[in-house]
């Protein structure tokens, strides 16, 4: 098993990029994809990036995923911040090919 | 587009059993897996298990394994996790996800479930 570690909270001001990391604790960060997650208080999460870097539809081009071997890490960042992008943000991967394992979770800020 | 529509809030017993279903609205699971998610007040999200309808197999976290039950109808579209010797820090609302490969298609709504004596 291994850990995705993300950092506990970041701010931003509107209209600037934000960038939040999730490192991978053993094993290598592109043995398997790397999933983001919204989630608003009090609603259920959705998906904003999946298999690393693609965007579902409806998801803004403003959300942009990536992995760092050199790092072991992924990162989401969002361009243009809004006052809407405020929410707290998860990643996940597999491990087994079954289980799943999601980071910590990290509370944006728009300021 | 199929949704998921969960049931309703539970106030459960210490050492109780709670059950939590997970119906397809507007289509069938198809070959999509169902995984089931938890969120506990002040923490974050965390992945209890899931199961492929298709084929019936389930696989569990091992921090639940031997509590929880997961199965699905495949006849009405509709998913159950079941989980056992309910304690207090099992207070969360728990989530319904149906994914495709890697890729989370949709989300269910989330049932509150409250253990408390």
């Amino acid at each position: 098993n291994f850990m995705l570690t993300q950092p506990h909270s970041v701010s931003e001001s509107p209209g600037r990029t934000v960038t939040i990391s999730c490192t991978r604790s053993s094993g290598r960060i592109a043995s398997n994809y790397v999933q983001w997650y919204q989630q608003r208080p009090n609603s259920a999460p959705t998906t904003v990036i999946y298999e690393d870097n693609k965007r579902p539809s409806g998801v803004p081009d403003r959300f942009s995923g990536s992995i760092d071997r050199s790092s072991n890490s992924a990162s989401l960042t969002i361009s243009g911040l809004k006052t809407e992008d405020e929410a707290d943000y998860y990643c996940q991967s597999f491990y087994n090919s079954t289980n799943w394992v999601f980071g910590g979770g990290t509370k944006l800020t728009v300021l | 587009q199929v949704q998921l529509v969960q049931s309703g809030a539970e106030v459960k017993k210490p050492g109780s059993s709670v059950k939590v279903s997970c119906k397809a609205s507007g289509g069938t699971f198809s070959s999509s897996g169902i995984s089931w998610v938890r969120h506990a007040p002040g923490q974050g999200l965390e992945w209890m298990g899931r199961i492929i309808p298709i084929l019936g197999i389930a696989d569990y976290a091992q921090k639940f394994q031997g509590r929880v039950t997961m199965n699905a109808d495949k006849s009405t579209s509709t998913a159950y996790m079941a989980l056992s010797s309910l304690r207090s820090e099992d207070t969360a609302v728990y989530y319904c996800a149906r994914f495709e490969m890697a890729r989370i298609v949709t989300w269910g709504q989330g049932t509150l479930v409250t253990v408390s004596s």
